[in-house]
């Protein structure tokens, strides 16, 4: 089965130290890596949509790269605001167009 | 304001019982979709459904039902033959079925006591 790991499951920045985070994925023949954020309590925000090897996109301190294995979710010098959980989630070749597989997530707290 | 609205926010129910979940949604999109959010897993998708009175099965789609009546309604009842229906629920939307950029409500969290 087709399966999305996110790595770590947690992470705890100061304010202004960069990171990475990791979502790595079994599927061949991809249709798409999405990245979303999710506020505690809240339902998820759409942040990214990646498709191909070497892809980028930004917005604001966020920058998510996708190679043929993995992406990465780059968090520069992350604000507390920027406290959530990113979740990554694909959609692979045999899913039909309404499924998504998620990862679990990884949970981001920055401090001040 | 356009968005999802999912009611009610809190539900505790009694074993043996059904409840619905209600989703609604003025963004005038065609596909909406129920997943379900465990702690320290993934969502997992329920059922979608891409036009009025079509919907299709997700991965765990066993003790829960839905309807699509209306465009911008898409109702989940989870029932009595759910054997562990404590969870938060999470509706989303999109424009079309190809796109996974989905919108999502606040969810609504299930406790069964």
């Amino acid at each position: 089965e087709d399966q999305v790991t996110q790595s770590p499951e947690a992470l705890r920045l100061q304010e202004g130290e960069s990171s990475s985070l990791n979502c790595s994925y079994t599927v061949s023949g991809l249709r798409g890596l999405f990245w979303y954020r999710q506020d505690p309590g809240k339902g998820p925000e759409f942040l990214f949509t990646l498709y191909s090897a070497g892809e980028e996109k930004e917005k604001e301190r966020l920058k998510a790269t996708l190679t043929k294995k993995e992406s990465f979710l780059h968090i520069t010098a992350p604000k507390p605001e920027d406290s959530a959980t990113y979740l990554c989630a694909v959609r692979g070749p045999t899913d039909s167009w309404g499924k998504l597989q998620f990862g679990a997530g990884t949970q981001v707290v920055v401090t001040p | 304001d356009g968005g999802i609205t999912q009611s009610p926010k809190y539900l505790f129910r009694k074993e043996g019982q059904n409840v619905t979940l209600s989703c609604e949604q003025n963004l005038n999109h065609d596909a909406m979709y129920w997943y379900r959010q465990d702690p320290g897993q993934g969502l997992r998708l329920i059922y979608y459904s891409q036009i009025v009175n079509d919907f299709q099965k997700g991965d765990i789609a066993e003790g829960y039902s839905v309807s699509r009546e209306k465009k911008e309604s898409f109702p989940l009842t989870v029932t009595s033959a759910q054997k562990n229906p404590t969870a938060f629920y999470l509706c989303a939307s999109s424009v079309r079925m190809r796109t996974g950029e989905l919108f999502f409500g606040e969810g609504s969290r299930l406790t069964v006591l």
